[in-house]
């Protein structure tokens, strides 16, 4: 089983949408990364967060500590969303990275 | 700030041939991460930096790769001799103790090697 967990694997959702992406972990944490990749393109940080919530135009990340549980939303999705949203932890007080698998959306017009 | 520079963007390279991929930190940054991305293990931490001083080699195969960080605005991963198993997207990221540890990632290398 890997310490970080996401769902679902693959999103298909139509313009306008409301999305939610999840994320699990199994260890504890100092802080998580949601970060972007488009298709055969570089990685884009979106969020780190340790608590709470954070907004960034259309996007929204929350996590909860005690659950062990961080949520991507996008609200009124677009087409240029479609990528693959990678939720990633920073395991303890360490700097290395624990990657989710990733989750592949695509917003069909 | 020019972000997170990586060279080349595309190397072709075959088995056997010496493989350098370099990387420019965002400047002040004193983290420094190299990556690995396939589609059949996503992506893994090869090697990372701090103050230039390796902090952790874990992931990378030691028979084969080296990384260098010979001053804080540049680094090396070498890859001798290169295998076909060593084609991927290789990418470096940079962060800042002094700041919330968030990573930037440069726009990566893809190594071909057949």
């Amino acid at each position: 089983k890997n310490e970080v967990e996401q769902s679902p694997q693959n999103l298909t959702a139509q313009e306008g949408e409301f999305i939610t992406i999840n994320c699990s972990y199994s260890v504890g944490i100092s802080a998580l990364h949601w970060l972007q990749q488009h298709p055969g393109g570089g990685i884009v940080s979106l969020f780190m967060l340790s608590s709470g919530k954070k907004k960034h135009g259309r996007l929204i990340a929350t996590i909860n500590i005690q659950e062990k549980h961080s949520s991507l939303h996008i609200t009124a999705s677009h087409p240029r969303d479609s990528a693959v949203y990678i939720c990633a932890v920073y395991g303890g007080a360490t700097n290395k990275l624990i990657f989710g698998t990733g989750t592949l959306l695509a917003v069909q017009p | 700030d020019a972000g997170v520079i990586q060279s080349p963007r595309h190397e072709v390279t075959e088995m056997g041939q010496e493989v350098t991929l370099r990387c420019k930190p965002i400047s002040g940054h004193d983290y420094l991460f190299w990556y690995r991305q396939t589609m059949m293990q996503g992506l893994e931490l090869l090697v990372y930096f701090n103050n230039k001083a390796v902090m952790d080699d874990s992931g990378m195969p030691k028979d084969r790769f080296s990384a260098k960080m010979p001053n804080a605005s540049f680094s090396t991963l070498k890859i001798q001799p290169s295998e076909p198993r060593d084609s991927a997207v290789y990418f470096c990221a940079s962060s800042s103790s002094g700041g919330s540890r968030e990573q930037y990632f440069g726009p990566g290398t893809r190594l071909t090697v057949t």
